[in-house]
């Protein structure tokens, strides 16, 4: 099984800070790679999937990069609506894995 | 748009089966466009996978309960089930149905289901 390593856990920050999460593969997962946002309460939605595709209506300030096993959810520029916790997912070979999540919350 | 909704009991007794079902809308269940899946959540954790229907009939679940988990389609109804056997505490979370297009371009989820288990 695959597993992801995602860092940090919890994490504060500001309004207009560049944000950084990172998730580590435990073995390839070429391009098999998503990121998704949670509020509390609210349902998990897709924001990057294939390491770099942004879904329709996500902002541009949010961006995916990697490869291999390593990968990269940025936020260019932390929006108050922002604030959430975070997951990458791994769906290669059928089996899925997500991380543990990172907590974005206000400084 | 398609669109998920789960239903089921809320409540599970200890050593039964949870059981719930996924009603789609919006989309054919015997399309080849979409997987049909469940995530879990247990309170104040992270995601947890459950299993995946791919459009090629093939089930996949996660190893961790493979051993108790039955994922199904039902095409007359355009729903797809869930079934977890043998339930203890620890299966008490909030379950969201799922579908992504073949693509990941499209992602969809249910609302979720708060599913307890105790006697």
């Amino acid at each position: 099984d695959i597993q992801m390593t995602q860092s940090p856990s919890a994490m504060s920050a500001s309004i207009g800070d560049r944000v950084t999460i990172t998730c580590r593969a435990s073995q390839g997962v070429s391009s098999d790679l998503a990121w998704f946002q949670q509020k509390p309460g609210k349902v998990p939605k897709c924001l990057i999937y294939s390491i770099s595709k942004l879904h329709s209506g996500v902002p541009s300030r949010f961006s995916g990069s990697g490869s291999g096993t390593e990968f990269t959810l940025t936020i260019s520029s932390l929006q108050p609506e922002d604030f959430a916790t975070y997951y990458c997912l791994q769906h290669h070979s059928h089996s899925w894995t997500f991380g543990q999540g990172t907590k974005v919350d206000i400084k | 748009q398609v669109q998920l909704q789960e239903s089921g009991p809320g409540l599970v007794r200890p050593s039964e089966t949870l059981s719930l079902t996924c009603t789609v809308s919006g989309a054919s269940i015997s399309s080849t466009r979409y997987y049909w899946g469940w995530i879990r959540q247990s309170p104040g954790k992270g995601l947890d996978w459950i299993g995946t229907i791919y459009d090629s009939g093939s089930i996949y679940q996660n190893p961790s309960l493979r051993s108790r988990v039955i994922l199904s389609l039902d095409t007359s109804k355009n729903h797809f089930s869930l079934e977890l056997s043998s339930v203890t505490a620890a299966d008490t979370a909030v379950y969201y149905c799922a579908s992504q297009s073949w693509n990941w371009g499209e992602s969809y989820w249910g609302q979720g289901a708060l599913v307890t288990v105790s006697s």
